[in-house]
């Protein structure tokens, strides 16, 4: 079975800040590693994703996340946040050779002020 | 846009009563998966439909249940339904190009269910 950490519920930042969402997680199998977004009355959308390769991952709007298999964590970090980004992150798993379902944390809002 | 739809937004019904919730997932995709999303469980997995067979069950409900037509619409049916099953359920849909894992699963917008 998997299961996903997300240390902050709640992560207050100034505009232009550096942030860093904590991701960790538990699994007996090797697992992909995924970062959703989720704006408010949206739906998720898919932020970036670890399938293997370079442990760095990036995605098109500046954040980036890091696959530390020592210490099972995915953090997700931006050097510079913008009010656009004021949304809810959520981080996911998903087993290797099994089902392809997705196994989520519990979340961190993320709130951008001027 | 996702491309993938569900209908209704919004349903508020009574104790006891049954519901069905309707998604169509992007044109040629495969796989649907069904999520409840509550504000003490989170974001939970209840069940994978692929290609019209059921692939994976998460944490489904008895009294729930799902299928996927032969047009890949996806239901998910709920049945004596109680106070907690208010929650928002999201639909989800990969498999376009590989069907495998790690594909990018394309979410809804979701139904907001209210139990009364």
């Amino acid at each position: 079975a998997q299961s996903v950490t997300q240390l902050d519920s709640q992560v207050p930042v100034f505009e232009e800040a550096p942030v860093e969402l904590r991701c960790n997680y538990s699994s007996s199998v090797s697992v992909y590693l995924f970062w959703y977004v989720q704006y408010p009355n949206q739906g998720l959308q898919l932020l970036l994703k670890y399938l293997s390769g370079s442990t760095l991952v990036e995605s098109i709007n500046g954040f980036e996340a890091e696959f530390n298999k020592s210490q099972t964590s995915f953090h997700l970090r931006k050097p510079s946040v913008h009010i656009s980004d004021t949304a809810e992150y959520f981080c996911a798993v998903s087993p290797q050779g099994g089902s392809e379902k997705l196994v989520f944390g519990k979340g961190t809002k993320l709130t951008v002020n001027p | 846009d996702s491309g993938v739809t569900q209908t209704p937004k919004h349903l508020i019904t009574a104790t006891g009563q049954r519901v069905t919730l309707r998604c169509s997932p992007r044109s040629g995709d495969l796989s649907v998966y069904w999520y409840q999303q509550s504000l003490d469980q989170g974001l939970q997995f209840l069940i994978q439909y692929y290609n019209g067979e059921e692939r994976a069950k998460g944490n489904i409900l008895e009294r729930f249940s799902a299928q996927q037509f032969p047009d890949l619409h996806s239901e998910l049916n709920l049945s004596s339904l109680e106070l907690g099953d208010s929650a928002l359920y999201f639909c989800a849909s990969s498999g376009l190009l590989s069907g495998g894992p790690g594909d990018e699963q394309f979410f809804g917008p979701g139904t907001r269910l209210t139990v009364l």
